[in-house]
């Protein structure tokens, strides 16, 4: 089975810090991507990466930015983190389907 | 973004009972996807419709793609107490590419035993 790896369950940060998530997959996909979930709102999509080095934004990528070195590793980076940033984030990888990582909590105070 | 609409929003239910849940589009989709999420997990995929008018199950869930393509419905049988958690329907949007999904906003279901 694929398996998507979110390196935190839960993370506290304070309002300004850079803030980085990370996210591996384990199957060689060349997609990936960061989705965020509110209550009442659902999944909405961050960044998006389908190759290495290559990104897309998604429908709410302001106050973040995405790396992609490598293909099994996509990171979602919160350049200065705010409260309105606290929310859980999911990461996911593509191939046929769509596989969810467990997701990190993320807390700004 | 293209929004996908699911209703209700959330259901108390009773072990045993039948649920029926539904998403609506204002565009077509080619595709239509449900996932469950558990509580603290990530959405798992459940059931994947391709073709308009398809009816497919996979254990007590059934799912249908809606002939206009604009809809989609999950109907889960006799619940059980596993069944709890929030179920999103998704599509790939817009149809042409390599796209992602879009999802609903979700339907919490609780089950009481």
């Amino acid at each position: 089975d694929v398996k998507v790896t979110q390196s935190s369950r839960y993370l506290v940060k304070r309002t300004g810090e850079k803030v980085f998530l990370e996210c591996v997959q384990d199957m060689d996909h060349e997609n990936m991507f960061w989705y965020r979930q509110d209550p009442g709102l659902g999944l909405r999509l961050i960044y998006f990466s389908y190759d290495v080095k290559m990104k897309e934004k998604g429908d709410i990528p302001e106050g973040y930015s995405v790396s992609r070195e490598k293909k099994e590793r996509f990171s979602l980076i919160l350049e200065s983190a705010s409260t309105n940033q606290t929310s859980m984030y999911l990461c996911a990888s593509k191939d046929y389907g769509y596989t969810f990582g467990s997701g990190t909590r993320l807390t700004v105070v | 973004g293209q929004q996908l609409n699911q209703s209700p929003q959330s259901m108390f239910i009773q072990e045993g009972e039948d649920v029926s849940m539904n998403c609506t589009s204002s565009s077509i989709f080619n595709t239509w996807l449900w996932y469950k999420q558990d509580p603290g997990e990530g959405p798992v995929l459940l059931i994947a419709l391709y073709k308009a008018g398809e009816l497919t199950s996979n254990g007590r869930l059934t799912a249908q793609f809606g002939i206009t393509r604009k809809d989609s419905f999950l109907n889960i049988s006799a619940s059980i107490p596993s069944d709890v958690g929030i179920y999103f329907c998704a599509g790939p949007f817009p149809l042409s590419g390599n796209t992602p999904l879009v999802f609903g906003k979700g339907t919490r279901l609780s089950v009481i035993a």
